[in-house]
C-alpha cells in the first residue's frame, strides 16, 4: 500500500488558515487522495478527496502539487471545532477500504 | 450523526468471554466496513462486506473474529474467546460501492469501545 507522511502534531490559532502538508513521493497514477479527520471520542469522517486537480468543498481546500506527490488541506478558517486528528490517506482505484497513518493531531489555539 | 449507529457504545467484558457487536449502515448502502483503533493509532482495516457477501478479511482478522452481514443490511462482528489484546474501538462504517472511477466516501458510526478485563 502506498504511504504517507504527515507531521504528528500541529497548532493553530482560531480563525486563522490552516495548511496541513501531505507526503506520498510513491504515489501511483490511480490513487486517489483522500483527507479524513477523526473529532475527540467520535469516529472518522469524510473531508474532501482529489486526483489531479485542486478541489474546493464547504469544509476546506485540497491542493495537490503538479507532480502529486504531495499535498496540502486547507482550512480557510480555523475553529475550536477543527481540533482534530487530520489523515491523509491514499485509496487505489477501485480499491475500497482505508488504509489509515497516525495523521496530524490539530490543535487551535484560542 | 452520520447515520451509521453501534451498539453497544461501550462493552466491558472478562478474558475468555466472547461478545457481539452490532452495526446498522445508512440504509442505502451497499458497502460496509469493520475497523478496530487502538490508542494513539489510526483505524486499522478488518473486514468488509458488498451487500451480504465478505469480500475481504484482513490478516489482523484471526480465527476467533467473524463478521456478517445476513441480509445485506445490518452487521454482527463476533469476537470469541476475548484476550486483553483485543481492547479497543471497533468503528464500522458504510458507503455505496465504487462505480467507474469514483470512490464514495465512507460514514462512519461512533464506535464501539470493548474493554477486555
Amino acid at each position: 500500500d502506498a504511504k504517507t507522511t504527515q507531521p504528528n502534531s500541529m497548532e493553530s490559532n482560531e480563525e486563522e488558515p490552516v495548511h496541513l502538508p501531505c507526503n506520498h513521493s510513491t504515489i501511483s497514477g490511480t490513487d486517489y487522495i483522500h483527507w479524513y479527520r477523526q473529532l475527540p471520542s467520535q469516529g472518522p469522517e469524510y473531508v474532501i478527496h482529489g486526483l489531479t486537480s485542486n478541489v474546493n468543498n464547504r469544509m476546506a481546500s485540497l491542493a495537490i502539487a503538479e507532480d502529486r506527490k504531495s499535498s496540502t488541506l486547507i482550512l480557510h478558517r480555523a475553529t475550536l471545532r477543527d481540533a482534530a486528528v487530520y489523515y491523509c490517506i491514499l485509496r487505489p482505484y477501485r480499491d475500497d477500504k482505508i488504509i489509515f497513518g497516525k495523521g496530524t493531531r490539530l490543535h487551535i489555539l484560542p | 450523526d452520520t447515520g451509521v449507529s453501534q451498539n453497544p457504545r461501550h462493552k466491558i467484558t472478562k478474558r475468555g468471554q466472547n461478545v457481539t457487536f452490532r452495526c446498522d449502515p445508512i440504509s442505502e448502502h451497499n458497502r460496509l466496513y469493520w475497523y478496530r483503533q487502538t490508542l494513539g493509532q489510526g483505524p486499522e482495516f478488518l473486514t468488509y462486506f458488498q451487500n451480504e457477501a465478505q469480500l475481504e478479511k484482513s490478516r489482523l482478522l484471526s480465527d476467533r473474529f467473524s463478521a456478517e452481514r445476513p441480509k445485506g443490511s445490518f452487521s454482527t462482528l463476533e469476537i470469541q474467546r476475548t484476550e486483553q489484546g483485543d481492547s479497543a474501538m471497533y468503528l464500522c462504517a458504510s458507503s455505496l460501492a465504487g462505480t467507474g472511477g469514483h470512490t464514495y466516501e465512507q460514514y462512519f458510526g461512533p464506535g464501539t469501545r470493548l474493554t477486555v478485563t
